[in-house]
């Protein structure tokens, strides 16, 4: 099946300083990648679309001020953390549909923890 | 929006059991998908399934589009079935998932 990698998969920060998290697809090429969040014990929820050469699309309440999405290769899709502060601990997880395939598959996640 | 609700939310099995994981949402949906996270958080692609039944090892799962719902088959459980399984809709073409609450399962030795 399509792989899909994420880097780091654990970060430690303090509050206030920014924190990049890689999404690749290691075996296709993905036009559009997604961003999801999950709080301990929750479910997942969207944050955002991101898409190949072209701004992200966030979903309501998210801040893409504070959330920075850049989709500058068919492989690869980074969000950055802006100023992080302790609420934005949490667990991001990417995922992508390869082509002509109608399921989607997700990386192993990264665990974000702000000091 | 599309809501997406699973029952029960937690369960808890003896090895061997059978168990049945239910997904009801609220609107007509283009792609219906069942999700297993493993204690690490991965997620694991278990059914793409937006009508019909499909079976996979022990694994089965049914979707009455008609009905809105879909279900999840467990039989004879085992430990490495704990974890938490997620049913995730997609609304219309464009691969947006909203997943559901999630019903987190215990298989007991």
């Amino acid at each position: 099946g399509a792989v899909v990698s994420q880097h780091p998969s654990r970060v430690i920060c303090k509050s206030g300083t920014s924190v990049k998290i890689e999404c690749r697809s290691l075996d296709f090429q993905a036009t559009t990648m997604f961003w999801y969040r999950q709080f301990p014990k929750q479910s997942l929820m969207l944050m955002a679309t991101s898409n190949e050469g072209s701004k992200a699309t966030y979903e309501q309440g998210v801040e893409k001020d504070k959330f920075l999405i850049n989709h500058a290769s068919l492989t690869l899709s980074t969000l950055t953390v802006t100023s992080a502060h302790p609420e934005d601990s949490s667990f991001y997880i990417c995922s992508a549909p390869p082509p002509g395939v109608k399921t989607q598959y997700f990386g192993p996640g990264t665990r974000l923890l702000v000091l | 929006g599309i809501q997406v609700e699973q029952s029960p939310p937690d369960l808890i099995l003896q090895e061997g059991a059978n168990s049945t994981l239910r997904c009801n949402f609220s609107d007509s949906v283009n792609n219906l998908q069942w999700f297993h996270q493993n204690p690490w958080g991965q997620l694991i692609n278990l059914f793409y399934i937006p009508s019909g039944t499909k079976q996979n090892g022990r694994l089965s799962a049914t979707t009455v589009a008609t009905e809105r719902y879909s279900l999840l088959y467990i039989s004879s459980s085992q430990t490495t079935d704990s974890g938490v399984y997620f049913c995730a809709v997609e609304l219309a073409a464009g691969n947006k998932l909203t997943f559901g609450g999630g019903t987190r399962v215990l298989v007991k030795p």
